[in-house]
């Protein structure tokens, strides 16, 4: 069974830096892209970037220069890491396979 | 990036309406495009994929269509567990969303 779980912290203050964690079972970081995606507060979802199953990354051009995308295959882990957070960046952060495998997002909060 | 515009942003409608949502990319983008339905506080679940076929378990009263710029989804006959907001996404190019369609109950 295909499951993703996002992990972090859910308050980060104004200029810091995001790292969230998404941990995958059910199926190999070698053959499946995984994905990050968000969401602010009543808006529309955001495609932020991806880690391909040959671990190459490409990034939303919006986003690139504060973001960063990595992964740990032997613990089936991806890595999200975002600097210089404003307020607007707050919202819920998703990592997915695509298709039907989602988790179920964690809450961040930018505030001082 | 493409741009990904959904229209309209919000419809309000009745159990048994027939619903057409749009969605036209700035660029082509083949049949490379999903639909997804979010419900409140849920995470997104796939409906349409490659343009025109139903994920596993997805009703047939949901229909994709459209390729190169232009696509639609389509809901035959609305039921009250459809109400929910949907998001076209290509995949064509690095992946962008639309703005979104909200289902709302007259």
């Amino acid at each position: 069974q295909v499951q993703l779980t996002e992990s972090g912290p859910g308050l980060v203050h104004p200029s810091e830096t995001l790292s969230l964690t998404c941990t995958v079972s059910g199926f190999s970081l070698t053959g499946y892209s995984v994905y990050w995606v968000r969401q602010p507060s009543g808006k529309g979802l955001e495609w932020m970037g991806r880690m391909r199953y040959n671990g190459d990354t490409s990034y939303n051009s919006a986003l690139k220069s504060r973001l960063s995308i990595s992964r740990d295959t032997s613990k089936n882990q991806v890595f999200l890491k975002m600097n210089s957070l404003q307020t607007d960046d707050t919202g819920t952060y998703y990592c997915t396979r695509g298709g039907s495998g989602w988790g179920q997002g964690v809450m961040v909060t930018v505030s001082s | 990036n493409t741009v990904m515009t959904q229209s309209p942003t919000s419809m309000f409608i009745s159990v048994g309406d027939r619903v057409t949502m749009n969605c036209k990319a700035s660029q082509n983008v083949g049949t490379n495009v999903d639909w997804y339905q979010q419900k409140t506080g849920q995470s997104p679940k796939l409906l349409i994929y490659g343009a025109s076929n139903r994920y596993t378990g997805v009703p047939d009263r949901f229909t994709g269509s459209g390729s190169g710029t232009d696509f639609t989804l389509t809901i035959s006959n609305m039921q009250a567990e459809d109400l929910a907001v949907y998001y076209c996404l290509q995949y064509n190019y690095n992946p962008t969303f639309g703005g979104g369609t909200k289902l709302e109950l007259k």
